[in-house]
């Protein structure tokens, strides 16, 4: 089966740092994506990871291991406007099968 | 502003109808898929379509229907409607066939609300 896990809900602090973890099983694995959704709004991309180890992308980093199953996705001095959900993909023998996504508030 | 539209923006409507749901894929774009999202679901992969041919299924209904035309716009037609089929229904588009790392951008979606 394929099965992906996020933390449900996440609160950080304007100007902090935070980790939003994801671990899965699925079958195959070509890549794991990142997207970002507002409420309401389509999600948008951030990040792909394929080989393991970190990617960074400005105020964003995604890491993987494949050999554990596992991912992070990290934001820098955070800001009102990333409170958001944030989804994790996994693309295996069948397209994107995402994660339930993690809201996340950011507050003053 | 992926370049993915999608109309309409909203459906209202009643159990035991049928609708049918518009996709217009990035230019370029030779693959449209279709995913369905309810707060207690998350995003679902129903289907996909690369140049007019099915590539891959999901948890697609047998209710449920889609089809991608020769100019690549595609349509999810939706019959015999419940209430449990009220969600956002979107698409997104890649270049690719083949499930090699390439991103899918999204369209707006359109809120269904079946009453």
């Amino acid at each position: 089966g394929q099965n992906i896990d996020q933390p449900t809900e996440m609160t950080a602090t304007e100007g902090a740092i935070v980790q939003i973890n994801c671990t899965y099983q699925t079958s195959g694995f070509n890549g794991l994506f990142w997207y970002q959704q507002h409420a309401g709004e389509a999600p948008t991309f951030l990040s792909y990871n394929v080989l393991d180890g970190l990617e960074e992308k400005g105020r964003f980093s995604s890491f993987l291991s494949r050999s554990k199953g596992y991912s992070y996705l990290l934001l820098k001095e955070l800001q009102m406007k990333d409170s958001a959900s944030y989804l994790c993909a996994v693309e295996g023998n069948t397209p994107l099968v995402f994660g339930k996504g993690t809201r996340l508030s950011v507050i003053a | 502003d992926s370049g993915v539209t999608q109309t309409p923006k909203h459906l209202i409507t009643a159990t035991g109808q049928r609708v049918t749901l518009r996709c217009s894929p990035r230019s370029g774009d030779l693959s449209v898929y279709w995913y369905q999202q309810s707060l207690d679901q998350g995003l679902q992969f129903l289907i996909q379509y690369y140049n007019g041919e099915e590539r891959a299924k999901g948890n697609i209904l047998e209710r449920f229907s889609a089809q991608q035309f020769p100019d690549l716009h595609s349509e999810l037609n939706l019959s015999s409607l419940e209430l449990g089929d009220s969600a956002l229904y979107f698409c997104a588009s890649s270049h690719n066939v083949l499930h090699q790392g390439v991103a899918q951008y999204f369209g707006p979606g359109t809120r269904l609300t079946v009453l």
